[in-house]
């Protein structure tokens, strides 16, 4: 089955260390994103990635890095400088805007629920 | 600016009535118009999605939305209720070019 997987499901960490969070697609779609979501605050943009080896800060990219090396793939790093780091994330994937979908309607990973001890 | 605007936090009905889930977006043009379902701790599904055409669209799970271009709007409706639909109801747009957008979402509780 096609689809998208986040890992793990729920993270600890504690103040001051890096934690990565893991975004794997199958659905050979070209663009992913990572959100951010707080309650009563919907989802918030933090990095999107359009094709392999370039992305893009989003709205709240500050204290978070990404990489984009396989198309497949789009880890997300929640660094010591993001200050509030608790939340539910969420990656995406869509089909290239412009492609043979241009809608851009985006497909949702199972999310990853981070915590800081 | 672009924004989608979700003006209801929180919906309560009784399981067998009616629903509609309001939507209001503010763009330079016509978006491109979803809503998203979520249940608590996943992911968000799509139900439905508006590009052109019809104004109004059908879903799964029984949804359906109505595009209004004279109000801004694309509000998500139901003719009747079941219980398994309590959700969070998120309301989303993109423009070519642009990024996606989504509302705030709207929590809907179904009573017996």
């Amino acid at each position: 089955d096609g689809g998208i997987t986040q890992s793990p499901k729920y993270l600890f960490r504690k103040e001051g260390q890096n934690v990565t969070l893991s975004c794997e697609q199958n659905l050979n779609h070209d663009a992913m994103y990572w959100y951010r979501q707080d309650p009563g605050q919907g989802l918030r943009l933090i990095y999107y990635s359009q094709i392999v080896n370039d992305f893009q800060k989003g709205d709240i990219a500050e204290g978070y890095s990404v990489s984009r090396e396989k198309k497949e793939s789009f880890p997300l790093t929640v660094t010591s400088a993001q200050k509030n780091p608790t939340a539910f994330y969420l990656c995406a994937s869509s089909p290239l805007a412009g492609g043979p979908n241009r809608y851009n309607e985006q497909f949702f990973g199972p999310g990853t629920r981070l915590t800081v001890l | 600016a672009q924004s989608v605007t979700q003006p209801d936090i929180h919906i309560t009905v009784s399981e067998g009535a009616s629903l509609e889930l309001r939507c209001n977006y503010s763009y330079g043009a016509t978006p491109y118009l979803f809503w998203y379902v979520q249940s608590p701790g996943q992911g968000l599904q799509l139900l439905l999605k508006y590009f052109s055409g019809d104004t109004l669209v059908q879903g799964i799970k029984g949804f359906e939305a109505e595009f209004k271009r004279s109000q801004s709007s694309f509000n998500l409706r139901k003719p009747s209720v079941h219980w398994s639909d309590a959700a969070e109801y998120f309301c989303a747009a993109y423009a070519p070019g642009n990024q996606f957008y989504f509302g705030t979402g709207t929590s809907l509780t179904v009573i017996p």
